[in-house]
């Protein structure tokens, strides 16, 4: 069963506008953490946003926040005033806390920023 | 700067050659260190866990003959792709955790793009 799960393969916003991206998880571990980053055409692995599993407050960086329902077990990224350099893939990947460090990404969401 | 260093960004090896990708870790000490594997367009695929002083745990469909990983030191990890064919060709990337610090700090090196022709 899949862990981490992106339902939107790809999205499109207006320039300055807000987009959420979809991100749904499973897990049985009570101590989790769940990761955004985004992935531009060069590769590299920016990381956006971190949400704790016992973290009472919704997790925000700058423009980018965190939706985070644990009980609906969704913790999807919301990015405010969206800019044209926002263009890029964008994955959600979770960390269960009695597995080491190792991330285990969802399928990623392809945005788009139109002018 | 980079905290996770890897290298080469880019590699191009003929098909039946072996390839090795290195990983540092700058700032920190990683006693363990995570590769992975991404095709275009598609998400990021752990291939195996790199246990420092210890044997790798390759997750499962993952050929541990077929990818050598060795972590020898506590900064370095490599990943050796024996025998490469063209089907090898993929981004690699590498992640190590500083337990150090919060548990959101994990890094990523730069990547590497493998092309076997």
């Amino acid at each position: 069963a899949q862990k981490i799960t992106q339902t939107q393969p790809g999205m499109f916003v207006q320039e300055k506008e807000a987009v959420t991206l979809d991100c749904t998880y499973d897990t049985s571990d009570p101590s989790y953490g769940l990761f955004w980053y985004k992935q531009p055409s060069s590769g590299e692995m920016i990381f956006l946003i971190y949400q704790g599993s016992y973290d009472q407050q919704n997790a925000t960086e700058g423009r980018y926040s965190l939706n985070f329902q644990k009980a609906r077990k969704s913790a999807n990224l919301v990015i405010s005033a969206s800019q044209l350099g926002d263009s890029a893939m964008y994955f959600c990947a979770m960390r269960e806390d009695n597995q080491g460090g190792k991330l285990i990404f969802g399928q990623g969401t392809e945005l788009s920023v139109k002018p | 700067g980079a905290v996770v260093s890897q290298h080469p960004s880019w590699v191009i090896c003929k098909s039946g050659t072996s390839v090795k990708i290195e990983c540092r870790s700058l700032d920190f000490q990683a006693t363990t260190m995570f590769w992975y594997r991404q095709f275009p367009k598609q998400s990021l695929m752990l291939m195996a866990t790199s246990n420092e002083g210890s044997k790798a745990t390759y997750e499962q469909g993952v050929e541990k003959d077929k990818f050598l990983i060795n972590h020898a030191s506590l900064t370095l990890s490599t990943l050796t792709v024996t025998s490469a064919h063209p089907e090898d060709s993929s981004f690699y990337i590498c992640s190590a955790r500083d337990w150090e610090r919060p548990g959101n700090t994990i890094y990523f090196g730069e990547g590497s793009w493998l092309t076997v022709v």
